[in-house]
C-alpha cells in the first residue's frame, strides 16, 4: 500500500527565513503533486514533478523530485507572510488513486 | 479545460437523511474522484470513478456511499444514511491521465451532519 508521509507537521518561521518541507513515500509513482490550502478553502495546485530530478520554481516556491530516493521537497525561500497556509504532497497511483501526506501547515510570523 | 464545479457548496442535514452531492462538468476521457477531509486533518480518498464504473474505493467508501452518472454530466456523491462523523469536506477532483497532468479540485461541498 502507498504511504506518503510529510515532515515537519507544523512549521513556524519569521519572514525572511529559508526552509524545506519533505515528502517521502513508499512505492514508486508516476506522479507528484504539490497542494497549497488556505483554512476552510479547496486544493489549490503548486507543482507536478513527473520524471526524477524535475525541478519546479514558481516565486519563493521551489519543488523538486527524487524518484530514486521517494522524496519531494518543497522549498521555501525569504518566507513572506502570504504563504502561511497548509501545504499537502501527493502521490499518483497508476491513475487510479492519488494518496495525499498529512499536511504541513506553515504559519510565517511578521 | 474546464473547472471542476460542485454544488451545494455547504449543507447542513439531520443525522440519517439521506445527502447527494455534485460535481459538474463531467467528461468520459477523464477520472474523477471523491475526497473527504475532516476539518484539520488529512485529505482522503474515498472513490475514482472512469467510464460509468468505479475504478477502486477505500475502506471507507463502504454500503452507505454510492458515486452515479445520473444524467451523462453531473457527477454524484450519495450518502444514505448520514452519521455525525460525515461531517467534512467533501472534493471532487478530475484528472487526465495522459497529456495535461494536472489535478484540479473543485471547491468543495462543507457538509454538516447535526
Amino acid at each position: 500500500e502507498l504511504k506518503v508521509e510529510q515532515n515537519p507537521l507544523f512549521l513556524s518561521m519569521q519572514e525572511g527565513k529559508n526552509y524545506t518541507i519533505y515528502c517521502n513515500y513508499s512505492t514508486t509513482s508516476d506522479r507528484l503533486y504539490w497542494y497549497r490550502q488556505d483554512p476552510g478553502k479547496s486544493l489549490e495546485s503548486l507543482f507536478v514533478l513527473l520524471s526524477n530530478g524535475a525541478v519546479k520554481q514558481e516565486g519563493r516556491l521551489m519543488a523538486s523530485l527524487d524518484t530514486k530516493a521517494r522524496l519531494s521537497t518543497l522549498h521555501i525561500t525569504a518566507a513572506v507572510h502570504d504563504l502561511s497556509a497548509t501545504y499537502f504532497c501527493a502521490v499518483l497511483r497508476g491513475a487510479q488513486k492519488l494518496v495525499f501526506g498529512q499536511g504541513t501547515r506553515l504559519t510565517i510570523n511578521p | 479545460e474546464p473547472e471542476v464545479t460542485q454544488t451545494p457548496s455547504h449543507q447542513v442535514t439531520q443525522m440519517g437523511q439521506e445527502v447527494i452531492l455534485r460535481c459538474v462538468p463531467i467528461s468520459n476521457h477523464l477520472y474523477f474522484y471523491w475526497y473527504r477531509q475532516i476539518l484539520g486533518q488529512k485529505v482522503e480518498f474515498l472513490v475514482s470513478f472512469y467510464n460509468n464504473e468505479i475504478s477502486e474505493k477505500s475502506e471507507i467508501f463502504d454500503d452507505q456511499f454510492s458515486v452515479e452518472r445520473p444524467d451523462g454530466s453531473n457527477f454524484t456523491l450519495k450518502i444514505r444514511s448520514t452519521k455525525l462523523e460525515d461531517s467534512a469536506m467533501y472534493f471532487c477532483a478530475r484528472l487526465t491521465p495522459t497529456g495535461s497532468t494536472e489535478a484540479f479540485f473543485g471547491q468543495g461541498t462543507r457538509l454538516t451532519v447535526v
